[in-house]
């Protein structure tokens, strides 16, 4: 069974760019979060979806930021218009189908390094 | 893969009482991150302890890291049931590219009241 998958594992943009940042959790799990780590910093939380679902997105930033996560096919995490201060390391994870979901059970992906220049 | 392995996995125990969870690391690291996280929620940052600090404190949270043992622990004192959650380390390393955050499986606290 593979884990959490994420890619790409290193993007680079320019300013003004849009970043797709793509995320496909373990077979079976429909609950994804997104968290973003700034260089020296510990994860902040960004955004919880299970299928074709925003649960709670109160860590988003309100412009140029959105996630989805369609009934078929990956979570995308979306950065339209890129800025330096977005280069940090993005990772998702996932979790089962479980009310509530288990928290003992949330799976890590490997993280995306995006690097604005 | 995940580097981090904590232990135990599951911890239950009573309010008012100290729950320690402990965590291995396998690799050199520049920091290592302690998270907690509610039952259907995402995870919350508690503390970051660098390489070159020993302990580190905040309110009833305790961190202790050892480098030679690649170990670190994770005391909460007077637990309260309000603690009841999964609290996980992330070990943050730097690799060519640059920083790399991994994190371990867990352990799921239960404070009874």
């Amino acid at each position: 069974n593979a884990g959490v998958m994420q890619n790409p594992r290193h993007l680079v943009r320019r300013r003004g760019q849009e970043a797709r940042l793509r995320c496909s959790p373990m077979k079976g799990h429909s609950h994804v979060y997104w968290y973003r780590q700034l260089p020296e910093e510990g994860l902040k939380f960004m955004v919880y979806l299970q299928k074709e679902n925003i649960i709670d997105e109160s860590g988003m930033p309100k412009e140029r930021f959105s996630a989805e996560f369609p009934k078929e096919g990956p979570s995308i995490l979306r950065i339209q218009q890129v800025v330096r201060g977005d280069s940090a390391a993005y990772f998702c994870a996932s979790s089962p189908p479980s009310l509530p979901p288990s928290s003992y059970e949330q799976y890590f992906g490997p993280g995306t390094r995006l690097t604005v220049t | 893969s995940q580097q981090g392995e904590e232990d135990p996995q599951a911890l239950s125990i009573q309010e008012g009482e100290n729950a320690t969870m402990n965590c291995s690391y396998k690799t050199s690291i520049n920091n290592l991150q302690w998270y907690r996280q509610n039952s259907g929620r995402g995870l919350v940052h508690l503390i970051l302890i660098r390489s070159n600090e020993r302990e580190k404190h905040s309110g009833r949270l305790r961190v202790t890291l050892d480098t030679s043992k690649k170990s670190s622990s994770l005391l909460i004192t007077a637990s309260r049931a309000a603690d009841t959650a999964s609290y996980f380390c992330a070990t943050d390393a730097w690799d060519n590219a640059g920083n790399m955050l991994t994190f371990g499986g867990g352990t799921r606290l239960m404070v009874k009241p």
